[in-house]
Order: structure tokens, then sequence, then C-alpha cells
């Protein structure tokens, strides 16, 4: 079983809708990342929070917008998507952002843009 | 920048062969390497690490050495089953840009009973 818990598994919206993934974790870690992955590739970084602070944007489109609340919780908020941006999103975290520190990851969100 | 090259699959097996799947990285100063897979339907899992030369991860019957003069980090299982069907993904992370992780291609690997 996944440490990593995201919610909810799939997600079908519309170009106008807005909606929020979520992500969880109860290790302690004090980094936390969101990646897409499409189809047959290898994931993607869009944003790593480290201490609960937003610390790298790999230049993501603005219809994306995290939040972290608090140092277990991290959020993807989507707005005015495009179907391009259809893919499995990925949340993990580290213990920190130190290099031999393992990223643990969820299972992920499918998200679908109709 | 940094680079991680994986061999294109599938791989296509027979339950209990031997299993290769090739990865080589270019980096500067002394990365640490790692093999994660992906099962169908769910996230990325740890499957093994290593840290410095010469150094093997192992984890569930799978190795990989930590090759340093031919920049390499080869995963091998003596025996695969059909359980093992995934896709397997080698990464990076340079000790000298934080945690950002530098993934290869990935390849699938299909084992047939």
């Amino acid at each position: 079983d996944t440490e990593v818990t995201q919610t909810p598994k799939h997600l079908v919206m519309g170009m106008t809708n807005k909606k929020s993934l979520k992500c969880e974790q109860h290790m302690g870690h004090r980094a936390m990342y969101w990646y897409k992955q499409k189809a047959k590739k290898p994931p993607e970084l869009m944003f790593v929070y480290s201490y609960e602070k937003l610390s790298i944007n790999e230049s993501v489109p603005s219809r994306f917008s995290p939040e972290c609340p608090n140092s277990s919780l991290l959020n993807l908020h989507l707005h005015a998507l495009q179907p391009e941006d259809s893919a499995l999103y990925l949340c993990a975290s580290s213990q920190g952002q130190g290099a031999y520190q393992p990223q643990h990851f969820g299972d992920g969100t499918r998200l679908s843009i109709l | 920048g940094d680079s991680v090259t994986q061999m294109e699959g599938p791989v296509t097996l027979s339950e209990e062969a031997f299993l290769t799947i090739n990865c080589t990285y270019t980096a500067t100063g002394y990365p640490s390497l790692f093999w994660y897979v992906q099962y169908p339907g769910e996230g990325l899992q740890l499957l093994l690490k290593a840290t410095k030369a010469d150094d093997k991860g192992s984890n569930k019957g799978f190795e990989a050495t930590y090759r340093k003069e031919t920049t390499s980090f080869h995963l091998e299982k003596g025996s695969v089953q059909v359980s093992d069907s995934a896709v397997y993904f080698c990464a990076l992370v340079n000790n000298n840009a934080g945690n950002m992780l530098t993934f290869g291609g990935g390849t699938r690997l299909m084992v047939k009973p």
C-alpha cells in the first residue's frame, strides 16, 4: 500500500470547470511534489514545496495552481484546463530535498478534460 | 545537463528468464541512482537505489550496481515472474541540484507464462 494518498483516483471535467486534486502523506516528509505523466512517458516535474513553501515552479501554466495548507497536505487547483492537460497527475513526498532522500509516489489522479 | 538513457522496450520474456534492462547516465559530480517501477494503473514505486560508486542496490530479487567507470546502472533479475510485468524507470538525482529526479524514458517489461 502506498503511503502517499491521492484523491480522486479519476476525474473527468469540462474546460470551464474548477476542480482540485488532493494529496496527503503522514510520513513526516517536508518536501512534496506534483508531476504530470502522459501515456508511455516518464513523469514531468511541475511544482516542489519545501517546508510548505513553493520552491520550484517548472514554468507551469497558471491554470494549474498549487497549494500546501500544511506539512501533510498538497493540493492542485485546476481551472480552464485544455484537452492536452489530460494525463496522470502524481504526487510525491520525500524527507527533505537532499539528494539521498528518495521520493515516495502516490497512485495518481487520472484526469480527462472533455 | 543531466540525462538518463534506457533501452527501448517493450522487453518480452518468458517466465523464469533472466532480465537485464540497460541504463546509462550523463551527469556532473556524483549522482545518486534509482530504479522505479510502475505497475499498470499505479504510481511509481522505488525499487532500489545506490548513492555512490560500486554500491549495489537490491530488492525483490532485482539488483543494480553503480558503475562510475561506465556511467551505468543496469537492472538485473535472475528469474522473472508474470507479476514483474510493468514499466521500469531509471533515474538520477544530482547531488548538486537538490532532489530533482531526472528520469530515463522507461522500459516496458512483459513476462509471459
